[in-house]
């Protein structure tokens, strides 16, 4: 069974500080990654793709892929209030026929 | 553009009922995936529809089905509901569902099995 792990949380940090989000997946073969935002009672919201080794930065948010230790990772500059929410971390399976989804890391960013 | 719109949002059934949730995608995509999110579980994968064919499922009861029509709209059906369905169903729609696509999520349709 293709696994992708995530620390379950909470992650709390101060508003303006960087938080950092990490994720750990098992099939080797995986090429796509992305990070979804799900706010509590809302559907997830994808803010990032990332499909080669290295860093992809949007606005304040980088995602990271190391794709040698299977490790994708996603840091939000500049951290606000509203960015408090569950952050998914999905990966597509080798044979690309399905989209596999961390049980995600809560973010909690205070004021 | 519209987005994936999902209906009902709310639906409430009994242990043994049937229940029909449909999704429409975003115009132009073709490829409808479906999920159940739990709090223990997650998200997790039931199947994916391409011009009305389902190409891959998850590991799921064979309760849970589903189709897709020719607009691409899709519909799933779970039978004889137990408790432990209860979630939130998401669907996905994607241009053609390829490996590296990236897939749009619609509102929901939260079932609650009493």
């Amino acid at each position: 069974q293709k696994e992708v792990e995530q620390n379950s949380g909470p992650l709390s940090v101060p508003e303006g500080a960087i938080a950092s989000l990490n994720c750990t997946y098992s099939d080797r073969g995986s090429q796509s990654f992305f990070w979804y935002r799900q706010y509590s009672g809302k559907s997830p919201e994808l803010i990032m793709s990332i499909y080669s080794n290295g860093d992809k930065e949007d606005g304040r948010f980088t995602a990271q892929l190391n794709k040698a230790s299977q490790y994708v990772s996603l840091l939000i500059r500049d951290s606000q209030p509203s960015d408090s929410a569950t952050y998914l971390c999905a990966v597509f399976n080798q044979a690309g026929t399905a989209l596999i989804f961390g049980k995600g890391t809560t973010l909690s960013v205070s004021s | 553009k519209a987005g994936v719109t999902q209906t009902p949002r709310y639906l409430i059934k009994t242990r043994g009922q049937q229940v029909t949730l449909s999704c429409s995608p975003i115009s132009g995509h073709r490829s409808v995936s479906w999920y159940q999110q739990t709090p223990g579980q997650g998200l997790q994968f039931l199947f994916e529809y391409f011009s009305e064919t389902q190409r891959n499922k998850g590991n799921f009861p064979g309760r849970f089905s589903g189709r897709q029509f020719s607009n691409s709209r899709s519909e799933m059906n779970v039978s004889t509901l137990e408790l432990g369905d209860s979630a939130l169903y998401l669907c996905a729609s994607s241009l053609t569902g390829g490996k590296g696509e990236t897939q749009y999520f619609g509102p929901g349709t939260r079932l609650l099995v009493l």
